[in-house]
């Protein structure tokens, strides 16, 4: 089976913190994915990667910043955290070259910025 | 970017069929439509995938009409363990991929 896994449930920081939420895969997938959930607002991509070292905005990219050095492993960067990105944080991983393929999603991080 | 509506939630009883609909009037050629499923304190699980017409697996069936502007997503005799949040997807191609709100799907005895 594929096993995404995040570094955390739950996280609390400050505001102004720098924030790194680390992802994952055990099943040499190419593509990997953040997103961020909160309620009534469904999933939203934050970003996108297809390759090691490669990166693509999502819809909501403002605020975050991504790393993926390894294949197996893609990182969310909160440069200087703000309230109002409390949310849940959702990693994914899938195989092949474009988004028509399934998603493994891992188990999420609730972070609660202060 | 093809856009998503669904009901924002459904009630059924057990041993009933549930059909949830999705509406996406601006999808592209190139997109698939993907449902998940997605339990409390749980990432989201894919359920099933599809272009066109009809697709059937061991837990749900897919209906497409022609002109793909809409998705159906059937359950066939849900049970009280298919209480979730049901999300329809429609994507294709690089990081193109749009999430519905999501349909709560509340299954009673």
């Amino acid at each position: 089976d594929v096993k995404v896994t995040q570094s955390s449930r739950y996280l609390v920081k400050r505001t102004g913190e720098k924030v790194f939420l680390e992802c994952v895969q055990d099943m040499d997938h190419e593509n990997m994915f953040w997103y961020r959930q909160d309620p009534g607002l469904g999933l939203r991509l934050i970003y996108f990667s297809y390759d090691v070292k490669m990166k693509e905005k999502g819809d909501i990219p403002e605020g975050y910043s991504v790393s993926r050095e390894k294949k197996e492993r893609f990182s969310l960067i909160l440069e200087s955290a703000s309230t109002n990105q409390t949310s849940m944080y959702l990693c994914a991983s899938s195989i092949g070259t474009g988004d028509t393929y399934e998603q493994y999603f891992g188990p999420g991080t609730r972070l609660t910025v202060t | 970017l093809a856009k998503t509506t669904q009901p924002i939630s459904m009630d059924s009883y057990e041993g009933q069929e549930v059909n949830i609909t999705c509406s996406h009037n601006n999808i592209a050629t190139n997109d698939y439509i993907t449902w998940y499923q997605q339990f409390p304190s749980q990432g989201p699980r894919f359920i099933i995938q599809g272009y066109k017409t009809k697709v059937t697996n061991e837990v749900a069936s897919l209906f497409i009409p022609a002109d793909r502007k809409s998705s159906t997503l059937s359950l066939p005799r849900v049970s009280l363990s298919d209480t979730a949040v049901y999300y329809c997807l429609v994507g294709g191609g690089g990081n193109k991929l749009v999430f519905g709100a999501g349909t709560i799907l509340r299954v009673k005895s």
